[in-house]
């Protein structure tokens, strides 16, 4: 299995540019989790989905943050306008659902926005 | 509010000298707690889950233990490979979501 998959690795945008990252969970996995890392304030738990559907988005900042998981093999967190203080290392990560079972995580996206 | 602490921030040991890192959560309930490793430039990587008190896991150098409060990743005898950034999660009852500590960056000197 090549583990959860994201793209872009880096991404470099301008203030008020549309930012689209995406992931590719674990094949049989039913959970899905939108993480940002920043040095201030670590790993924060943006939004995590079940079985396609979203359960707790109580994470995500602003309005400007949306995401989407249109099938079981694929998930997009868009911001739009991308601001300065949106700079971070977005990460994915996917799990089997229910019970306790650890997250795996992909490689992630730094996202620079200038 | 759920919280968890990890302590020290930043641990620099000489190859061979032992320690351990803490966390410490306050949780309604305790569904499991994780300890995950993260290398500069890549994603936490699973080491351990523990679900009760009193419960060691074991892994080459590494060993976590859990009490009703707190965990402890106790690292034996390091090498320099085991530098990285440790990182502690919970999970409470009736959720998939995991709360992060903010991690300890560990560094192992030859």
């Amino acid at each position: 299995d090549a583990g959860v998959i994201q793209s872009p690795r880096h991404e470099v945008t301008e203030m008020g540019q549309e930012v689209t990252l995406r992931c590719k969970p674990i094949s049989g996995h039913n959970s899905l989790f939108w993480y940002r890392q920043t040095m201030m304030r670590g790993l924060e738990l943006l939004i995590y989905f079940n079985n396609n559907v979203p359960i707790d988005d109580s994470g995500m900042p602003e309005d400007r943050f949306s995401a989407k998981m249109p099938n079981a093999s694929f998930s997009t967190l868009k911001i739009q306008p991308s601001e300065p203080r949106d700079s971070a290392v977005y990460f994915c990560a996917s799990s089997p659902i229910g019970g306790v079972s650890e997250a795996f995580f992909g490689q992630g996206t730094r996202l620079t926005v200038v | 509010e759920d919280q968890v602490t990890q302590s020290p921030e930043a641990l620099r040991l000489q190859e061979g000298e032992s320690s351990s890192l803490n966390c410490s959560y306050t949780v309604s309930g305790l569904r499991g707690l994780f300890w995950y490793r993260q290398d500069p430039g890549k994603g936490p990587e699973f080491l351990f889950t523990l679900y009760s008190a009193g419960e060691e896991k074991e892994k080459e150098r590494l060993k976590a233990t859990l009490t009703k409060k707190e965990s402890f990743l106790h690292i034996t005898a390091p090498k320099p490979e085991d530098s990285a950034t440790y990182l502690c999660a919970v999970q409470r009852p009736n959720t998939d979501k995991l709360i992060f500590g903010t991690g300890t960056r560990l560094q192992v000197f030859p």
